[in-house]
């Protein structure tokens, strides 16, 4: 079974530069996380989606922070302008909404 | 807002020694834990989910025990190997007030684990 799959794997920008990232995750998982992990810190939920629709965006910051996951399947989430707090990994994980979620390699994301 | 703790921040240990690590969370709001072992570059994985008080798991060399009155969790790691080396996540799934779990998980700050040969 094919593993929950993200990209880019790295990427530096500079600040008030736009960025996306994109997850694809376990075929026939309903439920999709985006996960912010700045180091030193544990992974902190920015948005879950069931399917399509946004069950939890409290952490988001929606000033500059976006998700979408039109057909409930792949799911793009952008940062627009990044400032240099953004500087961590982002992690996307999946799950059926039972119990384990699975996640992907993540992507590294430098702000300069 | 709820905190996981996690305990020591760093260990380095020889191959060979056992070594365990603590994660601390607030008991009345408990519902489940899970632990996730982080190898650099790679997805971090799962390794347990534990639900009840007592409760034991084992898989290979690493288990993990519970104890949901007092709010904590041991992982123990027998024998280190060099292929132990990770960073080892907890993660609360919580009560919430009205009486469900919610599927958000609220990690802890991690251990990070060197084995050294």
């Amino acid at each position: 079974e094919a593993g929950v799959a993200q990209s880019p794997r790295y990427k530096i920008i500079e600040k008030r530069q736009s960025v996306a990232f994109w997850c694809n995750p376990i075929s026939g998982h309903a439920t999709l996380y985006w996960y912010q992990q700045i180091l030193g810190q544990g992974p902190k939920l920015l948005i879950q989606f069931q399917n399509n629709g946004v069950v939890d965006d409290s952490q988001l910051p929606k000033d500059r922070f976006s998700a979408e996951r039109l057909k409930g399947v792949d799911s793009t989430l952008k940062i627009q302008p990044a400032k240099l707090e953004d500087s961590a990994v982002y992690l996307c994980a999946s799950s059926t909404g039972a119990e384990t979620q699975y996640f992907g390699p993540g992507t590294r994301l430098l702000v300069l | 807002i709820l905190n996981v703790e996690q305990s020591p921040q760093s260990l380095h240990v020889q191959e060979g020694d056992s070594t365990n690590f603590t994660c601390s969370f607030p008991s009345s709001n408990f519902y489940a834990l899970h632990w996730y072992r982080w190898e650099t570059a790679k997805s971090p994985e799962a390794l347990f989910v534990m639900t009840l008080n007592g409760d034991e798991k084992k898989k290979g060399r690493i288990s993990a025990t519970l104890n949901t009155k007092e709010g904590y969790s041991y992982l123990y790691i027998k024998g280190s190997q060099p292929e132990d080396s990770a960073t080892y996540l907890c993660a609360l799934r919580a009560l919430m007030n009205y009486g469900g779990a919610t599927n958000k998980l609220i990690f802890g700050t991690g251990t990070l684990l060197a084995v050294q040969p």
